[in-house]
């Protein structure tokens, strides 16, 4: 059974420009997850999707992040603009579904903002 | 205070050593606890879950978790170089939409 894809696995940006990660979950699982890893920190949860839905995005800065799931399958997170304070690994990670509590995680995307 | 504490290490000990990694969280209402294991540069890896109080035993890894002290804690048996990752401890409720809150992780080096 293939893993949870992620791409690209780096990003180097300057402040105030844009990026955009996509995350391909285990197939067959409906509910996919964007956290963010701050070096020295454990993830935190910026978003979660059951299908193509939104069901939680409370920790999400929306005003610079955003996140769609076409489908409910593929995903994509991007910032714009970015700030030096996103610098961190995005990790996406998948479940069967939001009753699962077994989540699986992709290798994740490292960024830094200069 | 964080809803989880973990004491960040880093924890060095020499290879066969018994390992003990542990959690402490303040919200009663989490039930679903995991461990992690993160290698450098790697995503988390799920290595142990248990639901409420008790033990868990897989291979050379214990889960325990003590719901009336708010503790939980994974031992690591015969510990080996491979071993050496960061270990993140993670909990939900039974409520709400599966959301995890993650300690900060242990890093943990076994030397040969």
């Amino acid at each position: 059974e293939a893993g949870v894809a992620q791409s690209p696995r780096y990003k180097i940006i300057e402040k105030r420009q844009s990026v955009a990660f996509w995350c391909n979950p285990i197939s067959g699982h409906a509910t996919l997850y964007w956290y963010q890893q701050i070096l020295g920190q454990g993830p935190k949860l910026l978003i979660q999707f059951q299908n193509n839905g939104v069901v939680d995005d409370s920790q999400l800065p929306k005003d610079r992040f955003s996140a769609e799931r076409l489908k409910g399958v593929d995903s994509t997170l991007k910032i714009q603009p970015a700030k030096l304070e996103d610098s961190a690994v995005y990790l996406c990670a998948s479940s069967l579904d939001d009753r699962v509590r077994e989540q699986y995680f992709g290798p994740g995307t490292r960024l830094t903002v200069t | 205070q964080k809803e989880v504490e973990q004491d960040p290490g880093p924890l060095s000990v020499p290879e066969g050593a018994i390992v003990s990694l542990n959690c402490t969280y303040s919200n009663s209402a989490f039930q679903y606890f995991m461990w992690y294991r993160q290698y450098s540069r790697k995503g988390p890896e799920l290595l142990m879950y248990t639901y409420s109080s008790g033990n868990k035993e897989d291979g050379r890894f214990t889960a325990q978790v003590d719901k009336s002290s708010k503790y939980i804690s994974l031992f690591i048996r015969d510990s080996q170089p491979s071993d050496s990752a960061t270990y993140l401890c993670a909990m939900s409720s039974s409520g709400g939409y599966n959301k995890l809150i993650f300690g900060a992780g242990t890093r943990l080096a076994v030397h040969p």
